[in-house]
């Protein structure tokens, strides 16, 4: 069974630093880029960045540039996302995603993590 | 951009749902994807590149269209296809999601 699954996240003040975690597990992780998609309250999906497999090809957001930084461990199964200078508008529901290597689409999401930034 | 139609849809269980996706500029069908998205839970692929629906997805789903126009196509509503539904496109290295449409029991 496929399964994605975030931790990290919490409340964190403006200003302050917060890292995600992925655990993946139930397909052959090499095999997928892997990314972040967050969701604002009450407001749609907006991806953030993603990461292919070998870890040397980035893409973000450029709401998210210069202040957000994905990786991952191929070792370990796990895809992380450092968030620096956070924000109010940074405030949502992080979901991570795999897509297959070539693919253009997110085919396995995780179940999300909420991160709110205020005083 | 890409723009979803209408923002909310109501109708009833049994009725047949269509939902557009308008891109602001054509893009290669390979690039066209659709989700479901219920509150609480994960998003769900439902179709790859405009029209294959993924694993596991009724064929009551689905997907059409090319250049700047695409639908998705529930043919006929049962409870649990009331949700948001989102479009994704994929265009020079950067991924785009329409702003959703809501689909609402009448």
């Amino acid at each position: 069974e496929v399964q994605l699954v975030e931790s990290g996240g919490g409340l964190i003040q403006p200003g302050g630093s917060l890292r995600l975690a992925c655990a993946a597990s139930g397909f052959t992780f090499v095999d997928y880029a892997m990314h972040w998609v967050r969701q604002a309250p009450g407001k749609g999906l907006e991806w953030v960045s993603g990461i292919n497999w070998r870890a040397d090809h980035i893409d973000q957001a450029d709401s998210v540039k210069g202040r957000f930084t994905i990786s991952r461990d191929n070792a370990k199964n796990f895809l992380y996302l450092q968030m620096n200078s956070l924000g109010p508008e940074d405030t949502g529901f992080y979901y991570c995603a795999a897509g297959r290597t070539l693919s253009y689409h997110f085919a396995f999401w995780g179940q999300g993590r909420l991160v709110t930034v205020s005083s | 951009v890409l723009a979803q139609s209408p923002g909310t849809l109501s109708l009833s269980p049994g009725e047949r749902a269509t939902l557009s996706c308008r891109a602001s500029r054509s893009i290669s069908s390979s690039y066209l994807a659709w989700y479901q998205h219920k509150p609480g839970q994960a998003p769900r692929l439902l179709i790859y590149a405009t029209s294959n629906r993924a694993t596991g997805i009724p064929d009551k789903f689905s997907g059409s269209g090319s250049g700047t126009d695409f639908t998705l196509t529930i043919s006929s509503l049962e409870p649990e296809d009331f949700a948001v539904y989102y479009c994704q496109q994929y265009s020079r290295s950067l991924y785009t999601f329409g702003q959703g449409t809501k689909l609402e029991i009448k």
